[in-house]
């Protein structure tokens, strides 16, 4: 078990390109999520999956993100038109489902900076 | 507005005293709550939980203590050690009992320990 695996780990962008951040879970966990860090901040929540189904978005994920899961294994989140408002650290993280659903597991973060 | 809030940015102790991080929440729906450490350039990494239904859990030298009247948590690290300098983030989640598993963070108390 490698644990979350993220990537790009770095991603450097120019303003109104797309850019597509995937993770990869513990193989055994069910549930997937998505964070979003920015400076002095603490993770925030965008959306998460269980298996296949995404079950909840944040108001923060505008129609500009978008994120799959589509074998309910890997997901990817895809930023559309990056704006200089999306530099982040977006953080990837899996749990099971059942007793132990409270405590994700992080990767490591995929770092955006748009210019 | 923040639900969970950790109102000192930073903290400083020396090696082997006690350090005490503190954290308060808003919602009266949130019943298990994590503690994470983070290291510049990695994920957040889970440290320890309590359920709502208890005032204290212990796990070697770190402690979590619930005042669920006061809606306020505090990580008790003892004794304090130079390897624990990072940046601790609260974290509250609401159904514990029916697996919903999204977590609100804090902003962070940046713990420094000095030899």
């Amino acid at each position: 078990d490698t644990g979350v695996s993220q990537n790009p780990r770095h991603k450097i962008t120019k303003r109104g390109q797309n850019v597509t951040f995937r993770c990869d879970p513990i193989s055994e966990h069910n549930r997937l999520y998505w964070y979003r860090q920015t400076l002095g901040q603490g993770p925030e929540f965008l959306t998460y999956f269980q298996n296949e189904a995404q079950l909840e978005k944040s108001r923060l994920l505008s129609d500009r993100f978008s994120a799959e899961r589509p074998k309910g294994s890997f997901s990817t989140l895809e930023i559309q038109r990056t704006e200089q408002g999306d530099s982040a650290m977006y953080l990837c993280a899996s749990s099971e489902h059942g007793p132990g659903a409270n405590v994700l597991t992080f990767g490591a973060g995929s770092r955006l900076t748009v210019l | 507005d923040q639900q969970v809030k950790q109102n000192s940015p930073s903290l400083s102790v020396q090696e082997g005293r006690i350090s005490i991080l503190n954290c308060d929440y808003t919602n009266s729906m949130f019943d298990y709550f994590l503690w994470y450490k983070k290291y510049p350039a990695e994920g957040p990494t889970f440290l320890i939980s309590i359920s709502s239904i208890k005032d204290k859990n212990e796990d070697g030298r770190f402690t979590v203590f619930l005042n669920k009247s006061a809606k306020h948590l505090s990580l008790h690290i003892v004794p304090s050690q130079p390897g624990d300098s990072a940046v601790y983030f609260c974290a509250a989640s609401r159904g514990e009992n029916s697996g919903y598993s999204t977590l609100t963070f804090g902003k962070g108390t940046m713990l420094l320990v000095s030899p």
